[in-house]
């Protein structure tokens, strides 16, 4: 069973730009999250996506917003960018986002901000 | 007082020790715990989830939780150098929000 996805796995931008990254969670999975990793603030949970829509949002700035479509693939967008969102992006599948539901990660995307 | 947090390390065990990583929560109401272990430049890897008092055994690897106290721990028996890895603890915050811990950095020494 495949895991996760995320593409891409590395990316340079700069200031201002805006980026799009995606995830296709594990097949059956109905719930992706988000999460930004970076060094001084840990993991921080960015918004979480169940059939098509948004059921929970972190404390982010608007500039971070998300998608799902029908076939539960995620697309997070940052516009923009500024040099605080170089972090390691995470995405997290789960069967239904529920109380007990196992969460999985993909291997991340990392975002350089120059 | 931040929602979840874990003892700071970093933890150095001898090969073969038991290793004992806490953490501590502050939502009263949380009824989900989870231990996931990430390696240096990885992404975090579920290693346990526990939803009951008491312990749940999974071959070295030991989740212990005590909602009167929110409190939940992780012991590693029989420490290997390949168990060396930052270690978080993340709560489910209401619904389908996982809450994490800053991580606690642990070497297993040879």
């Amino acid at each position: 069973k495949a895991g996760v996805t995320q593409t891409p796995r590395y990316l340079i931008k700069t200031r201002g730009q805006q980026v799009t990254l995606s995830c296709s969670p594990i097949s059956g999975h109905r719930s992706v999250s988000w999460y930004q990793q970076t060094p001084g603030q840990g993991l921080q949970f960015l918004f979480e996506y169940f059939s098509e829509t948004q059921r929970n949002k972190g404390n982010f700035p608007g500039r971070f917003s998300g998608r799902q479509f029908s076939n539960s693939r995620s697309e997070m967008n940052v516009s923009t960018l500024e040099l605080g969102d170089s972090a390691l992006y995470l995405c997290a599948s789960s069967l239904n986002g529920g109380q007990n539901t196992e969460a999985f990660f993909g291997q991340g995307t990392r975002l350089t901000v120059v | 007082q931040k929602e979840v947090e874990q003892n700071s390390g970093p933890l150095s065990v001898p090969e073969g020790a038991i290793a004992s990583l806490n953490c501590t929560y502050s939502d009263r109401v949380s009824q989900s715990f989870f231990w996931y272990r990430q390696y240096s430049g990885k992404s975090p890897e579920l290693i346990m989830s526990i939803y009951s008092n008491g312990d749940k055994e999974d071959g070295r690897f030991t989740a212990q939780l005590n909602k009167a106290s929110q409190y939940v721990s992780l012991l590693i028996r029989d420490s290997q150098p390949s168990d060396s890895a930052t270690y978080l603890c993340a709560v489910v915050q209401g619904a389908q929000k996982l809450v994490f811990g800053q991580g606690t950095r642990l070497t297993i020494n040879p």
